[in-house]
């Protein structure tokens, strides 16, 4: 599976779009682009999952480059809520596997 | 939709006791279920990856004998610790992939069980 860069941490006003973005140089065609979040001492929340289009859903919007090299996840308007830890992964469609990195840890601020 | 909820949320036993941990999909059948362990200020670590009907695939380093999967039925999948040891502290964590054809789904994870041995 490819690898990912991500920055260490980031800060969020509240009420602010939090962009958070994500490396995939040597992502292969058949990977998708997929984001999960960790809430302190709970399980990761699956938030989105893409191949090569943005997508959007009710939590956040994907984008992904045309040469599909980075992503950007965004949260619209950020709430204290969000603050968790943010893992992008790729993984390839007949793989099953997950593999994490460190992730961002991002903090939103009141 | 996709809830997977694990069950206990937190066991404390003494060094020896035996500890079964049930990861259970409530709203979606799941051929696939995968363990995790996550140390403190760690990323997760996938220890197996448990198929219904079939025996578990370990990963590297992950002792069979000691970390039992069974996955008996499409919504429910159990990792026993047998003699757990105070190495074996940690957060353990299940997901679920809904079964389709197509391989994007996404996986979803319980609440995890934080597995403290005295």
């Amino acid at each position: 599976d490819a690898k990912t860069t991500q920055p260490p941490s980031m800060d969020c006003a509240e009420g602010r779009a939090a962009n958070l973005p994500c490396n995939h140089s040597t992502i292969s065609g058949n990977e998708y682009v997929y984001w999960y979040r960790q809430i302190h001492s709970q399980g990761p929340q699956y938030i989105i999952h893409g191949l090569k289009n943005n997508e959007t859903n009710e939590m956040a919007s994907l984008i992904i480059t045309e040469d599909r090299k980075s992503s950007t996840l965004i949260l619209p308007h950020a709430t204290l809520r969000d603050t968790a830890v943010y893992y992008c992964i790729v993984s390839a469609y007949s793989n099953y596997q997950l593999i994490w990195g460190a992730g961002t840890k991002l903090i939103i601020k009141p | 939709g996709a809830v997977v909820s694990q069950h206990p949320s937190r066991v404390i036993c003494k060094s020896g006791t035996s500890v079964k941990i049930e990861c259970r999909s409530l709203d979606f059948q799941a051929t696939t279920m995968f363990w995790y362990r996550q140390f403190p200020k760690q990323s997760l670590m996938l220890m197996a990856t448990s198929n219904e009907g079939s025996k578990a695939t370990y990963e590297q380093g992950v002792e069979k004998d000691k970390f039992l999967i069974n996955h008996a039925s499409l919504t429910l999948s159990t990792l026993t610790v047998t003699s757990a040891h105070p190495e074996d502290s940690s957060f353990y964590i299940c997901s679920a992939r809904v079964s389709t054809v197509g391989g994007n789904q996404p996986q979803h994870f319980g609440d995890g069980t934080r597995l403290s041995i005295l």
